[in-house]
């Protein structure tokens, strides 16, 4: 059974530009996280999508958006690039069986890193 | 304000040796505890899920406990191998209501075995 894939791995950008990271979640996983994992701050939860609808948000500003598809796979943009947007992006997938409930064990992708100068 | 805080912050200890990470929770109304491993460069990978009422849950050589009454849990490795070198991050889920559920990381130990 393949696992979370996220695309590209690597990726530099400059300060202004914006980017699209994409994530495709384990096959059945109706659930899709996106995570931030910076040195100083640890792992920040961005959003959770669920079923093409985005059922939690973490404290980003707009700038960061994402979106999920009928197939369940989900991209994540980052607009008007900053230096702070450094950092290694995560998406996590799992198996939700309803939009309500605790989410339950998050198989996690190799993650995006993102380096903005 | 939800926080998770974990200890130390850096260890280094002698393959074979036993080692016990900590993490403190202020978060509530509590929901599950996990216990993640991510290698340098990797994503994080589930070691244990622990709910209120499970006081310990062991993984091969990781054994977690959870003391919910001091909003304490550890994770004890048993026997490390060089393998064991990395982060390790624990992660409370809080219920928001209305089905809703927030998760709040801890920054991670990192742990370093050598030979």
């Amino acid at each position: 059974k393949a696992g979370v894939t996220q695309t590209p791995r690597y990726l530099i950008k400059t300060r202004g530009q914006q980017v699209t990271l994409s994530c495709s979640p384990i096959s059945g996983h109706r659930s899709v996280s996106w995570y931030q994992q910076t040195p100083g701050q640890g792992l920040q939860f961005l959003f959770e999508y669920f079923s093409e609808t985005q059922r939690n948000k973490g404290n980003f500003p707009g700038r960061f958006s994402g979106r999920q598809f009928s197939n369940s796979r989900s991209e994540m943009n980052v607009s008007t690039l900053e230096l702070g947007d450094s950092a290694l992006y995560l998406c996590a997938s799992s198996l939700r069986e309803t939009q309500q409930g605790p989410p339950g064990e998050l198989f996690f992708g190799e993650g995006s890193r993102l380096t903005v100068l | 304000k939800n926080q998770v805080e974990q200890s130390p912050q850096s260890l280094i200890i002698l393959e074979g040796k036993n080692c016990t990470l900590q993490c403190n929770y202020t978060v509530s109304p509590f929901s599950n505890l996990r216990w993640y491993k991510q290698d340098t460069g990797r994503g994080p990978v589930s070691l244990t899920i622990m709910t209120f009422s499970e006081n310990t849950k062991s993984n091969g050589r990781y054994t977690a406990t959870l003391d919910a009454d001091t909003k304490q849990s550890s994770l004890h490795i048993t026997a490390s191998q060089l393998s064991d070198s990395a982060s390790y991050i624990c992660v409370v889920s809080a219920r928001t209501g209305a089905g809703s559920y927030q998760l709040t990381f801890g920054k991670g130990t990192k742990l370093s075995v050598i030979p």
